[in-house]
């Protein structure tokens, strides 16, 4: 079975500056999607960023950025420019492809808690 | 456009009590999916329906049934409330393509007394 662990349960960053959440996962299956989600105070799962593990490429969405290490089963989240609305739990999460029903069930860690602090 | 809608968003139970959770998306997705989350964990997998007409089990089945109504309501049922089932309820929705992300519903806070 696929797992997902985040070892760190709360990580703080000073408003403007930089941060990265680590992610490690287990799988036996070449080929899955990784994706980080953040859930504010309100509740609301928002998806932040995901990754194909077929590409070499490191995903990137506007202050949001991934270092994947495929053979590490490694799977970290950069935060640049900090701002106080990216205060949230995160989730990493792991979906496998095998086509079919086995689309879409995603396997979540455990999350980290960000405090940004002005 | 609402997205993924649930409701209620908050209910208290007393064990023993059935009660089912609502859950309807429109954006036109083949599937949807039932998580739980439990504090300190993440979300865990209940049930998914890839399609209408199908559901299957995820990691966490035991205790709950479902129902996919129709292409965009899928429901969760306790049928007997236990203590346990004390969570934080999300329905996701999603299309069955690659690479496949899931929609979020803004959650129920089940409390089971």
């Amino acid at each position: 079975a696929q797992t997902v662990t985040q070892s760190q349960p709360e990580m703080s960053v000073q408003e403007a500056e930089t941060v990265t959440l680590s992610c490690t996962y287990d799988t036996s299956e070449s080929d899955y999607y990784l994706f980080w989600y953040k859930q504010p105070p309100s509740r609301q799962m928002i998806l932040v960023i995901r990754q194909e593990a077929y590409k070499q490429q490191n995903a990137t969405e506007n202050r949001f950025s991934v270092n994947f290490q495929k053979a590490a089963k490694s799977f970290s989240l950069k935060i640049s420019d900090s701002q106080l609305g990216d205060a949230a739990m995160y989730f990493c999460a792991y979906s496998r492809n095998a086509g079919g029903t086995s689309y879409g069930k995603l396997t979540f860690g455990q999350g980290t808690i960000l405090t940004v602090h002005p | 456009n609402a997205g993924v809608t649930q409701t209620p968003k908050f209910q208290v139970l007393k064990t023993g009590q059935s009660m089912t959770l609502q859950c309807a998306q429109d954006m036109n997705h083949n599937s949807m999916y039932w998580y739980r989350q439990d504090p300190g964990m993440g979300l865990r997998l209940i049930y998914y329906s890839a399609s209408e007409g199908t559901t299957d089990k995820g990691e966490v089945p035991n205790g709950y049934n479902v129902s996919r109504l129709n292409k965009r309501e899928f429901s969760l049922r306790l049928e007997s409330a236990a203590p346990s089932q004390t969570s934080v309820y999300f329905c996701a929705s999603s299309e069955l393509r690659s690479p496949d992300t899931q929609y979020f519903g803004p959650g129920t806070r089940l409390t089971v007394l």
